[in-house]
């Protein structure tokens, strides 16, 4: 199983609403990550948990919260966002260490109206 | 910090060979590693450098000389499947894998 899953595939809130995105991932890997992806844009960092613990935080703002219960999921709490955090948000994971190749899974499209 | 310098767009014919390079200015670099995003698709992992040197993978070849602080992708034998985005892609300390802007191939008939 080489898949990253990530539910839901699409979302929309409204600017008060208090939503999560999950991620899950069965390939024993103890690193994981969210991105944020703009449309013609690269995915930028936003958080990195290693053995389920944050280790990077890329100065996200506290609108957005991780989570990580155990080694397969991560979660993305979200909550008070604004119109330009419309985005393509990415889960992935990879193996410790520096020989790095990062599963992605497909993403969530979140609209925030 | 870190940053990765890469062409925005490149437009190639079937059957063509294409390279993209990639700049890069990072802290801890680690390696460089390649991405395919097709539109509405996932990132893809292509290949990843961590030695000076050529890897070949299939009609994919990535490059790195370290000591340039530069690397490329090769697509050999281009098809139109291959119309996508490549992202290179530093790997830092902490499992940090930061990308460069992205360059869009687009293959014509």
């Amino acid at each position: 199983d080489t898949e990253v899953t990530q539910t839901p595939k699409h979302l929309v809130m409204g600017m008060t609403n208090k939503k999560s995105l999950k991620c899950e991932q069965h390939m024993g890997h103890r690193a994981m990550y969210w991105y944020k992806q703009k449309a013609k844009k690269p995915p930028e960092l936003m958080f990195v948990y290693s053995y389920e613990k944050l280790s990077i935080n890329e100065s996200v703002p506290s609108r957005f919260s991780p989570e990580c219960p155990n080694s397969s999921l991560l979660n993305l709490h979200l909550h008070a966002l604004q119109p330009e955090d419309s985005a393509l948000y990415l889960c992935a994971s990879s193996q410790l260490g520096k020989d790095t190749e990062a599963f992605f899974g497909q993403g969530t499209r979140l609209t925030v109206v | 910090g870190q940053s990765l310098e890469q062409p925005s767009e490149v437009t190639a014919v079937e059957g063509a060979i294409v390279q993209i390079n990639c700049t890069y200015q990072t802290s801890g670099f680690y390696g460089l590693s390649w991405y395919q995003q097709h539109d509405g698709g996932a990132p893809t992992f292509l290949s990843y450098n961590a030695l000076d040197g050529l890897e070949e993978t299939g009609r994919f070849s990535s490059f790195l000389s370290r000591s340039d602080s530069y690397g490329y992708l090769l697509l050999q034998e281009l098809q139109m499947k291959d119309s996508a985005s490549y992202f290179c892609a530093a790997v830092a300390a902490g499992n940090k894998l930061t990308f460069g802007g992205g360059t869009r191939v687009l293959v014509k008939p």
